[in-house]
């Protein structure tokens, strides 16, 4: 049950567009497509940005966009703005009937 | 509107127990999934465990064999059993409705392992 990998961090200026991997398996991200994101701000419980790779729950906003390709999925936020600064988090359904998640990428925005 | 609330966090001595609750509203334990997903502080999510609309339980395997998922339709309420617990278990729990992922969360509940 190793993690998923994410880059630690990333970064962008208001208005750019920036993209986060998440690279699993052939056990998890290469098999299903139930791949998910969260966002999660200091001190908050996390959210749901992003379920079955590219779906977005009612209230999020388009600017978050979700794909995959093999066993790498991502995830893109486009048009940043300052409130999009938090941790983002990536999970999958695995093999083993099991979930796992992400180490996590903390996004600053400059 | 759902609503998940954790209790049953606290200090407690390694080899210690404890019991977590997650009581559900908006959101039907027994027909949906349900997890528990922990945060060790300053660290990344790390799920724990499922239980299945059906009742198959899974685990993580950093608590298999010490944590018991279970819930109680009747309260619609979901527990964490946690038994021979250790320092590396310390972090907030929250528990997660699952309906097409993670999609509901608690607010969580510490749990600090400490003599």
């Amino acid at each position: 049950q190793s993690a998923l990998t994410q880059p630690p961090s990333v970064s962008g200026s208001p208005g750019q567009s920036v993209t986060i991997s998440c690279t699993g398996t052939s056990s998890d991200v290469g098999s299903y497509n139930r791949v998910s994101w969260y966002q999660q701000p200091p001190g908050t419980a996390p959210k749901l940005m992003i379920y079955e790779v590219s779906n977005r729950p009612s209230g999020v906003p388009d600017r978050f966009s979700g794909s995959k390709s093999g066993n790498t999925a991502s995830l893109t936020i486009s048009g940043l703005q300052a409130e999009d600064e938090a941790d983002y988090y990536c999970s999958s359904y695995t093999s083993s009937s099991t979930w796992v998640f992400g180490g996590g990428t903390k996004l600053t925005v400059l | 509107e759902v609503q998940l609330v954790e209790s049953g966090g606290g200090l407690i001595q390694p080899g210690g127990s404890l019991r977590l609750s997650c009581a559900a509203s908006g959101f039907t334990v027994s027909s949906n999934y349900m997890s528990w997903v922990r945060q060790a502080p300053g660290k990344g999510l790390e799920w724990v465990s499922v239980i299945y609309s059906g009742g198959s339980t899974y685990y993580a395997d950093s608590v298999k064999g010490r944590f018991t998922i279970s819930r109680d339709n009747s309260k619609n309420t979901l527990y964490l059993q946690m038994n021979s617990l250790r320092a590396e278990d310390t972090a907030v729990y929250y528990c997660a409705g699952m309906l097409r992922s993670f999609d509901y969360w608690g607010q969580g509940t510490l749990v600090t392992v400490s003599s």
